[in-house]
Order: C-alpha cells, then sequence, then structure tokens
C-alpha cells in the first residue's frame, strides 16, 4: 500500500524567507509525486510533480520540490515566501507498479500542512 | 482555460435521502475521479472511471455508486444518506488513465446531510 506523511500540521514562515513544506512517502514501485494548494472553500490547486528525469522540479508561484529516492522524501520549497502563499498545502502519490498490475489509480494524499506566512 | 465543473455547489439533505452530485471534465479530458473529504480531514479517493469504464474503486461505500457518460461527464449517486456522508466532494479529470498524468480538481460539492 501506498502512503503519504506530511509531519508538520503546521508551518510559520516570515514574509520574505525560505519556507519548506515537508513530504516523506512510501510506495512499493516508483513513485509519481504531487503538490496541491488548497485555499479555504476552494479546490485543490496544482503546483507540481515529479515524474522522472531531473530531481528539482520547478512548478507555479515560484514552489519547486526536490525528489530524493534515498530518503524518499519530496519537501516542497520557495526562496522567497509571500503573504498570499498562506494556504494548505497536500503532498500526494500514486504507485506505478500499482498502477501497471491494475490497482487503484487514485491519488493517496498526506493530511496536509496548513502554511502561515507572517507580514 | 476552462477548468472543472461541479454542481450543485452545496447541498443539504436528510438522513436516508438520495443525492446525486455532477462532474463535467475539462474538455477532452477522458478520465474522471472522485474524492471525498470529511471536515479537516484530506481527501480520499472513491472511483475513477476512463473512457466511460470504472477504472478502479477505492474507499467507496456501497451506498455510492457513480457512472461516466457519452459525452464524458460523471455523476456520484449517493443513496441512505448518513450524517457521516457530510463532507466536500471533489471530481478531478486528467487526459489519459496514465499514472502520471496530473489530476485536475473542480471547486467541489458541499454536502451536508441532516
Amino acid at each position: 500500500a501506498q502512503s503519504v506523511a506530511q509531519p508538520e500540521d503546521q508551518v510559520n514562515v516570515a514574509e520574505g524567507n525560505p519556507l519548506t513544506v515537508k513530504c516523506t512517502y512510501s510506495v512499493s514501485g516508483n513513485p509519481y509525486l504531487f503538490w496541491y494548494v488548497q485555499y479555504p472553500n476552494r479546490g485543490l490547486q496544482f503546483l507540481l510533480k515529479y515524474i522522472t528525469g531531473d530531481n528539482l522540479v520547478k512548478g507555479s508561484y515560484g514552489f519547486e520540490a526536490e525528489f530524493n529516492k534515498s530518503q524518499t522524501s519530496f519537501h516542497l520549497k520557495k526562496p522567497s515566501a509571500l503573504v498570499s502563499d498562506s494556504a494548505l498545502y497536500f503532498c500526494a502519490v500514486r504507485d506505478l507498479r500499482a498502477y501497471s498490475g491494475g490497482g487503484a489509480d487514485g491519488l493517496t494524499f498526506g493530511k496536509g500542512t496548513h502554511l502561515i506566512i507572517q507580514p | 482555460a476552462a477548468g472543472v465543473i461541479q454542481s450543485p455547489r452545496h447541498l443539504i439533505k436528510e438522513k436516508r435521502e438520495t443525492a446525486t452530485l455532477k462532474c463535467y471534465p475539462i474538455p477532452r479530458h477522458d478520465t474522471v475521479y472522485w474524492y471525498q473529504q470529511g471536515p479537516g480531514q484530506d481527501p480520499q479517493f472513491l472511483i475513477s472511471f476512463y473512457e466511460k469504464m470504472q477504472s478502479d474503486k477505492g474507499s467507496i461505500p456501497d451506498r455510492f455508486s457513480a457512472q461516466q457518460f457519452s459525452d464524458y461527464h460523471s455523476e456520484l449517486n449517493m443513496s441512505s444518506l448518513e450524517l457521516g456522508d457530510s463532507a466536500l466532494y471533489f471530481c478531478a479529470s486528467s487526459p489519459r488513465d496514465r499514472a502520471g498524468e496530473t489530476q485536475y480538481f473542480g471547486p467541489g460539492t458541499r454536502l451536508l446531510v441532516l
């Protein structure tokens, strides 16, 4: 079974400082990894994904994430935080092996991390 | 750009009633996914469809059923509603049923069961 862990319920960062939102995963095969952001009473917006290739993935709104296979991590980062980045962030995984074997093809999400950017 | 459309956006039902949620995917997307997000919870995968065929099932209760139609829109039918069914229901779509495709989410339907 696949799983995602986001160890921090909340991350507080001062505006202009770099931010990191942590994510670790567990899959039996090769992972496809995603980050989504959710604003209050809104749907999930796609930020970025790792499928294959370069371990550093760049996405929307200046966000990037680094895939680390040995540490099974996919941390979300941004060099300089904005107040408007304050939201709920979800890491998600899809297991290629499970997919190829006819298993579940829905995403498995972490519990989410509230990111609060203080002015 | 066109996004996933869900209707209704809000729905209030009584216990034991039925509800039907609709999802219209992004044009040229032929794969649809349904998720349930309880209060303060992460989204849980319910079921998915590719080319009008069920692709896979997650944690969908037996009281729920879904289908995808010839125009690729999908409907989630929920019967014998329980208080615990109160949640935000998301539909997502992607271009093809491949593991690496991005799922684009709709705004959700907020269901309240009284």
